[in-house]
């Protein structure tokens, strides 16, 4: 499974776009690279993934190298409630099932 | 819109005493993972279902965890008997097929 390297922490100004970076240089062909955000004391929350393309959806863009050794996550217009951990997974399926390692991910606080 | 339903959402118990965990899962959800998340960490794997089945448990420490999903459908995590160790928060999550994971709003547990 791949490892993957994300920013103890970052800020970011209400209304402005949070890019989050994560490096996941050893990633294997049939990785995906997933995304979740938990907010304090609650379930993590799927935003978004993706395999080789830059994805959009309403709540994210991710971006993707061309190498896929890293990708960033971007929230267009951060909100005070999009302060939360976002964690960057490789996530690997086989035989129809999903292996997934969460690392200690990103805390996002947003500044009004 | 469906969710991942858990009970109880809080647990206080005294070192050596047993407790156990409910998860409903999304309906028709194939496959339910139990995850620990420590404060301060990202969830770890404890156990993964396929149905009724065990496809991962590599991290379920054995000596004192059980967990059991008979019909397919709700699943049960036990710990007998709790260390001061077990505190943390216990993720239910379920999943259909190749996409994301669905999470529980958590177990709390305290042991003193």
């Amino acid at each position: 499974d791949a490892k993957t390297t994300q920013p103890t922490s970052m800020d970011c100004a209400e209304g402005r776009a949070a890019n989050l970076p994560c490096n996941h240089s050893t990633i294997s062909g049939n990785e995906y690279v997933y995304w979740y955000r938990q907010i304090h004391s609650q379930g993590p929350q799927y935003i978004i993934h993706g395999l080789k393309n830059n994805e959009t959806n309403e709540m994210a863009s991710l971006i993707i190298t061309e190498d896929r050794k890293s990708s960033t996550l971007i929230l267009p217009h951060a909100t005070l409630r999009d302060t939360a951990v976002y964690y960057c997974i490789a996530n690997y399926f086989s035989g129809g099932y999903q292996k997934v390692t969460f690392g200690t991910g990103t805390k996002l606080q947003v500044i009004p | 819109e469906a969710e991942v339903a858990q009970s109880p959402r809080y647990k206080i118990t005294e070192k050596s005493q047993a407790v156990a965990f409910w998860c409903d899962p999304i309906s028709g959800h194939a496959t339910l993972y139990w995850y620990r998340q420590i404060l301060g960490q990202g969830p770890e794997l404890l156990v993964q279902f396929q149905d009724e089945s065990v496809v991962d448990d590599s991290q379920l420490p054995k000596d004192r965890f059980s967990a059991e999903r008979l019909k397919g459908v709700d699943s049960t995590l036990k710990i007998q008997p709790a260390e001061l160790g077990d505190s943390a928060m216990y993720l239910c999550a379920s999943t259909s097929g190749n996409n994301e994971q669905f999470f529980g709003p958590g177990t709390r547990l305290t042991v003193l």
